[in-house]
């Protein structure tokens, strides 16, 4: 599609729950970003693919939380165990691959509200 | 470490009244420096990209310039649907992590 598709759009769980939110990037863009965005607008970095793997996961929280981007399935990004302080809208962001990803913008997704109860 | 600093904070304006956003940075060789709107329960909206020191780009009333140490967004004549949140963001490790700033939150009053 010709947008970054995110579900669900909010979802609740109860502290200890797992949480799975889901991305569907734009078709035709190898790359993928998730961001968590709390307080102030405060946009934290949590990991990237390139098509299938991982580049750079050094903002993921590694004890709980996996994400997985696999051929023909939206990208996932989940919370084990979840905690009041994972309470946040998180964000998936996609971009095109053409004269390197730091060259493109990215396009972002409506995002998941996730709220830990 | 590598830096993003957005000032002000919140800037309140009165339809019409010009002003200028600021980006400040601190990273080791930048690869281009990216400004977004977002609008509330939205995800941020690609405005502008500026790759180098004395590039400048302009969209409407959006005029986004670069300096070796910062960015400017000048907001001329705003109109009230100018509000919004506005970011700036720096990729850094070869692009696969951006890191962005706090933004700015933009009141435009009619």
């Amino acid at each position: 599609g010709e947008e970054v598709a995110q579900t669900p759009k909010h979802l609740v769980r109860g502290e200890g729950q797992k949480a799975k939110l889901y991305c569907a990037p734009i078709k035709g863009h190898s790359y993928v970003f998730w961001y968590q965005q709390v307080l102030k607008n405060e946009f934290k970095f949590l990991i990237s693919f390139q098509n299938e793997n991982v580049f750079d996961e050094t903002g993921m929280p590694k004890e709980r939380f996996s994400a997985k981007c696999l051929p023909n399935s939206p990208c996932s990004l989940e919370i084990q165990a979840t905690k009041l302080e994972d309470s946040a809208v998180y964000f998936c962001a996609s971009s095109q691959s053409l004269g390197g990803v730091s060259n493109q913008p990215q396009h972002f997704g409506d995002g998941t509200r996730l709220s830990i109860l | 470490e590598d830096q993003v600093t957005q000032s002000p904070e919140a800037l309140r304006l009165q339809e019409g009244e010009s002003s200028s956003l600021n980006c400040s940075y601190t990273v080791s060789g930048l690869r281009g420096l990216f400004w977004y709107r977002q609008d509330p329960g939205k995800g941020p909206e690609f405005l502008f990209t500026l790759y180098s020191a004395g590039e400048e780009k302009e969209k409407e009333r959006l005029k986004a310039t670069l300096t070796k140490k910062e960015s400017f967004l000048h907001i001329t004549a705003p109109k009230p649907e100018d509000s919004a949140t506005y970011l700036c963001a720096v990729p850094i490790t070869g692009g696969f992590k951006t890191i962005f700033g706090a933004g700015t939150r933009l009141f435009v009053k009619a």
